[in-house]
């Protein structure tokens, strides 16, 4: 059983709709991330988000972090195609504070 | 300021060969990742240093993979003999301390195993 769990697992919008996706868990955390993974290169840091029912925008995107700090979801509006790549999910835990990943969404963004 | 450097970007080996991944991290970071990302999944973290000792490294499987970072600075992770199983991206990472969190990754190494 994964830890954090990802929906979709792909998206293919065409440029100017809106969209979400969700990362997931039973476990309740202290702090979430989320990255953006562009193809050949590694994940870069997009947010943390640390309180439940916190919001923070960063331009086109609305990170969300649920009520009771299980689940977490990402709002795209507009996209563009520079939006394209991998959108994953992570939490931190234990004494060395590992981070674990979830399978992230593959977003397509179609000129 | 420099970000965290990988070579070689792209290895192809044959099974039982052995291979090794180079990463230098960013200067001043105390925190060195080796993590694997197979294709359709997020990183799978390898083990973890602080300095030049070992923090956490439960999830590297020890028969094949080994890893050092004798000086606290660069870090090599190596492969003998590979598996098939093992073609995965291998991305370094590092913080400033394992405390504020934030990992800043390198491009990767993709590793393809015939």
């Amino acid at each position: 059983t994964q830890l954090l769990e990802q929906s979709p697992q792909f998206l293919s919008i065409q440029e100017g709709e809106n969209l979400t996706v969700y990362c997931n868990s039973s476990s309740v955390f202290s702090s979430l991330q989320w990255y953006r993974q562009e193809p050949g290169e590694g994940p870069v840091l997009l947010v943390t988000v640390v309180t439940g029912g916190e919001v923070k925008k960063l331009k086109r995107l609305t990170f969300q972090f649920g009520d009771a700090r299980k689940d977490s979801s990402l709002h795209i509006t507009a996209a563009q195609p520079g939006d394209t790549g991998l959108y994953l999910c992570a939490v931190s835990s234990g004494s060395a504070r590992q981070l674990t990943f979830g399978s992230g969404t593959q977003l397509t963004v179609l000129p | 300021e420099a970000g965290v450097a990988q070579s070689p970007r792209y290895k192809i080996i044959e099974k039982r060969q052995s291979v090794a991944f180079w990463c230098n991290p960013i200067s001043g970071h105390a925190t060195l990742y080796w993590y694997q990302q197979i294709l359709g999944q997020g990183p799978k973290l390898l083990i973890q240093f602080q300095n030049n000792g070992v923090v956490d490294d439960s999830q590297l499987p020890k028969d094949r993979f080994s890893a050092e970072r004798l000086k606290g600075v660069d870090s090599t992770l190596k492969i003998q003999p590979a598996k098939l199983e093992d073609s995965a991206v291998y991305l370094c990472a590092s913080s400033l301390d394992r405390v504020t969190d934030t990992q800043y990754f390198g491009p990767g190494t993709r590793l393809t195993v015939l």
